[in-house]
């Protein structure tokens, strides 16, 4: 069954300083992985995401995340932090394959805290 | 251009009633996604249409949940006899076929008292 686990429920940086969200996987065949963004009483933003390639992939607002394969983890990072990328994160994925049919499976979500 | 787009925003209802949310993909996207957000969780996918069909109905919990999309855009998904425990935001997402990201719309909140 695929399955993805955001082990921190929050995470809490100061201003300018590099930031990590850590995601870990679980799917059959090849992943394609995607990180959201939710703001209050909005809807989830697309970061970025990862089908095939380069595993380092770079996304909205600074933001990248580097696939690793042997640890299957798909962790965002941002070099340095800003007090409006304070929100909720979620990492997700589907399965690969003709018979996939594109839902996406999602972590139960990370709190980001950056303070000044 | 716009984003999807979906109707109500709240909407609050006795238990027992029936209740139906609407959404509004981006324009020219086949593929249109429902998930369920409960407080504090990750979105959980109900169901997911190409064109008019339903392609994929595994996440429905039971019965009493269902979906239509019967000219390939306009989507409204059906609750039948509400629960409080129906009580999450609902979401919908698009795709167009030839990318893989979803775009989600803001989310009808749906309280069931």
């Amino acid at each position: 069954a695929q399955s993805v686990a955001q082990p921190e429920d929050q995470v809490n940086v100061a201003e300018g300083n590099p930031l990590t969200v850590k995601c870990t996987y679980s799917v059959s065949g090849n992943p394609y992985l995607f990180w959201y963004v939710q703001y209050p009483n909005r809807g989830l933003q697309f970061l970025l995401k990862y089908i095939t390639g380069d595993n380092l992939v770079k996304g909205s607002y600074g933001f990248e995340a580097e696939f690793n394969k042997s640890q299957t983890s798909f962790h965002l990072k941002k070099p340095s932090a800003l007090v409006s990328d304070s929100a909720l994160y979620f990492c997700a994925v589907r399965g690969g394959g003709s018979s996939n049919t594109g839902k996406l499976i999602f972590g139960q979500g990370t709190t980001l805290q950056v303070k000044p | 251009g716009a984003g999807v787009s979906q109707t109500p925003s709240n909407k609050v209802t006795e238990k027992g009633k029936y209740v139906e949310l609407r959404c509004d993909p981006i324009s020219g996207h086949t593929a249109l996604y429902w998930y369920r957000q409960s407080l504090g969780q990750g979105p959980e996918f109900l169901i997911y249409f190409q064109g008019t069909g339903a392609a994929d109905d595994s996440g429905l919990p039971n019965d009493r949940f269902f979906a239509v999309r019967p000219e390939g855009s306009v989507s409204t998904l059906k609750i039948q006899r509400t629960e409080r425990g129906d009580s999450a935001v609902y979401l919908c997402a698009s795709s167009s076929i030839q990318g893989s990201e979803q775009y989600f719309g803001p989310g009808t909140r749906l309280t069931v008292t």
